[in-house]
């Protein structure tokens, strides 16, 4: 059984530019969620998808987008990046069951200088 | 809204002696989840317990064990013969029914085990 894998693993943009993190989820989960964790603090819900289909977001604005593909991998977009964009972007995987902890990738840690 | 507060931001234990962190929430749901997740430097999270609130037993999992007081809305994990691999920043999350079942995080508490 495989586990949710993160690419890349550290990224560094520019501001103002545009970047595209990746996750592959664990083998039967269909439900694949974003986080954003600032240093020294705790994740951040940015949007969660499910069988491709956006079906939740928190409070993050409209350039944070994202995809889900039919094999329930997923991409996060983030457009006209800004300084405080820089954080450690956790994917995480799960059924979409309350009963089930999610499984995380070990996240992208992104700079933006 | 669903909040999950930490109120110790580091914690440190001796090797073989426990430990307790301390997790409070705020909901107005009857039914739900709660998790402990580890973070250690290699920055996955990893599961470590859940509670399910409808559950009056605690959950326990091997040396980890949690105190769930649904009434006062705490959820504190205790980490019985506390080992150096202990050694991790530790997330309390509440699983939400809306917005998709997210998961909302309290800040962690940094736990160091000493030799």
């Amino acid at each position: 059984e495989t586990g949710v894998t993160q690419s890349p693993t550290h990224l560094i943009k520019t501001r103002g530019q545009q970047v595209t993190l990746r996750c592959s989820s664990q083998s039967g989960h269909n439900t694949v969620s974003w986080y954003q964790q600032a240093l020294g603090q705790g994740p951040q819900f940015i949007f969660q998808y499910y069988r491709e289909e956006e079906n939740g977001r928190g409070n993050f604005p409209p350039r944070f987008s994202g995809l889900q593909f039919p094999n329930y991998s997923s991409e996060l977009n983030v457009n006209a990046l800004e300084l405080d964009d820089s954080a450690l972007y956790l994917c995480a995987s799960s059924l979409p069951r309350r009963e089930d902890g999610y499984t995380f990738g070990s996240g992208t840690r992104l700079t933006v200088v | 809204a669903q909040t999950v507060t930490q109120s110790q931001p580091e914690m440190s234990v001796q090797e073989a002696e426990t430990v307790t962190l301390s997790c409070t929430y705020d909901t107005s749901e009857s039914d739900y989840y709660l998790f402990w997740y580890k973070q250690p430097p290699s920055r996955q999270m990893i599961l470590v317990i859940r509670q399910e609130a409808y559950k009056q037993q605690n959950a326990t999992e091997n040396r980890f064990s949690v105190n769930f007081q649904k009434a006062a809305k705490s959820f504190s994990l205790k980490i019985s013969d506390s080992q150096l691999g202990d050694a991790a920043m530790y997330f309390c999350a509440y699983r939400m029914t809306e917005y998709g079942n997210k998961l909302v995080f309290g800040a962690g508490t940094i736990l160091r085990v000493k030799s």
